[in-house]
């Protein structure tokens, strides 16, 4: 069975910075490309990063392109987001979810709050 | 960006009664495999994200077959024939041909 577990999540301060971990489990991490996900309160889903299934390929979303880093251990089967300068709009659930063109498979999502 | 337009933004509907929602894209999602990667998403309360459809019209695994989608090039519809209780919820389409990926607004499904 395929599931996707996030983790990391938390209260952190404006322009702090949390690495967000999603451990994969019932596939071979390395043979699918992966992405992260957002809902913030009261707004929609954005869609925020992928990577390639060798990492050699990602795109970010304009929001958090140079302050968001997103990687991946194949061998570990995990897939990361680093995120830095956080501001209060990063305040959302994070979902990490496979696939290249549309996702099937998502993670439960983990709630990361920006505040003072 | 590509933009995903949805209307309505809210839906009210009564049990067993049809609901319509319609997504428009400011450019064509045809890819150039040939294929059109529109999906469309349900977020129920309190849950994770739950793809319906996939390519436009392909119903994903243990979808129920009230749920159908159709559309090409900018414009989509997902239609339920008749709704249930446990349709109550956010419904997403999103484009998967273009970088970045987007979603539309999304769609609040309530029952009357």
């Amino acid at each position: 069975e395929v599931q996707l577990v996030e983790s990391g999540g938390g209260l952190v301060q404006p322009g702090g910075s949390l690495r967000l971990s999603c451990a994969a489990s019932g596939f071979t991490l390395s043979n699918y490309e992966m992405n992260w996900l957002r809902r913030a309160p009261g707004k929609g889903l954005e869609w925020l990063s992928h990577i390639s299934g060798s990492g050699t390929t990602i795109h970010y979303a304009d929001s958090v392109k140079g302050r968001f880093t997103i990687s991946r251990d194949n061998a570990k089967s995990s897939l990361y987001l680093q995120m830095n300068n956080l501001r209060a709009e990063d305040t959302a659930v994070y979902y990490c979810a496979r696939g290249t063109y549309g996702y099937i498979y998502w993670g439960q999502g983990t709630l990361v709050t920006v505040s003072s | 960006d590509v933009v995903m337009t949805q209307s309505p933004l809210s839906l009210p509907v009564t049990l067993g009664q049809p609901a319509s929602i319609s997504c428009r894209s400011s450019q064509s999602l045809v890819y150039s495999d040939g294929n059109t990667y529109l999906n469309w998403f349900q977020q129920r309360p309190g849950q994770s994200p739950r793809r319906l459809i996939y390519r436009v019209s392909n119903r994903d695994s243990g979808v129920p077959d009230r749920f159908s989608g159709s559309g090409s090039g900018t414009d989509f519809t997902l239609k339920i024939s008749r709704v249930e209780a446990e349709d109550v919820g956010v419904y997403y389409c999103m484009q998967g041909t273009h970088w970045p990926r987007t979603f539309g607004q999304g769609t609040k499904v309530e029952i009357k």
